[in-house]
């Protein structure tokens, strides 16, 4: 097992920018999920990707939006960023097949928006 | 929709006490209950994972258990100690084709030494 690494680990972006963040996936593991985790609060559930497309998806607008590329590595793109955007962006490899069961995060990017 | 409750929201324990921390959901349709511990802005490490036919798990201090027809968790930590501090994170996942993880808001403990 590799692990899930992000990149960056921290930045910070001003308002009405653009920012893309990197998500490397563990090997064996063909879905990727990203979650926004605000300060004090759960991470709440941004959307899973599969075999390169999204099949679920929680209750964030379309700006948000992201890319699972053929070796499960991902992206995860935020456009227009608004000053709530500022929170901690968690990563998590993923496979379930009702024998086995692996759920891994990574160590997350904190994204400031000012 | 599924809803998950933790409660309390901020315990604080001298060193060496037995402590539990409570997890609630609303759908009892659920494959797996996770808990997580994370440290102050860092990412999630999983603690124990109960699958759905499962009543506990334990690994060393920590024993979680499952109680899926009230919709009911909790996580008993042995012997506390000032490196338990953390926020402790209960996660449902529902299988049936979705990976979504349902989280609470976390306990954040504090372990006085």
């Amino acid at each position: 097992e590799t692990g899930v690494t992000q990149s960056p680990t921290h930045l910070i972006k001003t308002r009405g920018q653009q920012v893309t963040l990197r998500c490397s996936s563990q090997s064996g593991h063909n879905t990727v999920s990203w979650y926004q985790q605000a300060l004090g609060q759960g991470p709440q559930f941004i959307f899973q990707y599969y075999r390169e497309e999204e099949n679920g998806r929680g209750n964030f607008p379309p700006r948000f939006s992201g890319l699972q590329f053929p070796n499960y590595s991902s992206e995860l793109n935020v456009n227009a960023l608004e000053l709530d955007d500022s929170a901690l962006y968690l990563c998590a490899s993923c496979f379930w097949n009702r024998v086995n069961y692996g759920y891994t995060f990574g160590s997350g990017t904190r994204l400031t928006v000012v | 929709k599924q809803e998950v409750t933790q409660i309390p929201a901020a315990l604080s324990v001298p060193e060496g006490e037995n402590l539990v921390l409570n997890c609630s959901f609303t759908d009892s349709a659920i494959y797996n209950l996770q808990w997580f511990r994370q440290d102050p802005g860092k990412g999630l490490t999983s603690l124990l994972l109960i699958q759905s036919s499962q009543r506990e798990q334990t690994s060393g201090r920590l024993n979680a258990s499952l109680d899926k027809s009230s919709g009911r968790s909790t996580l008993y930590i042995a012997a506390s100690q000032p490196g338990d501090s953390a926020t402790y994170l209960c996660a449902v996942f529902l299988g049936a084709g979705s990976y979504q993880l349902t989280f609470g808001k976390g306990t954040k403990l504090s372990v006085i030494p």
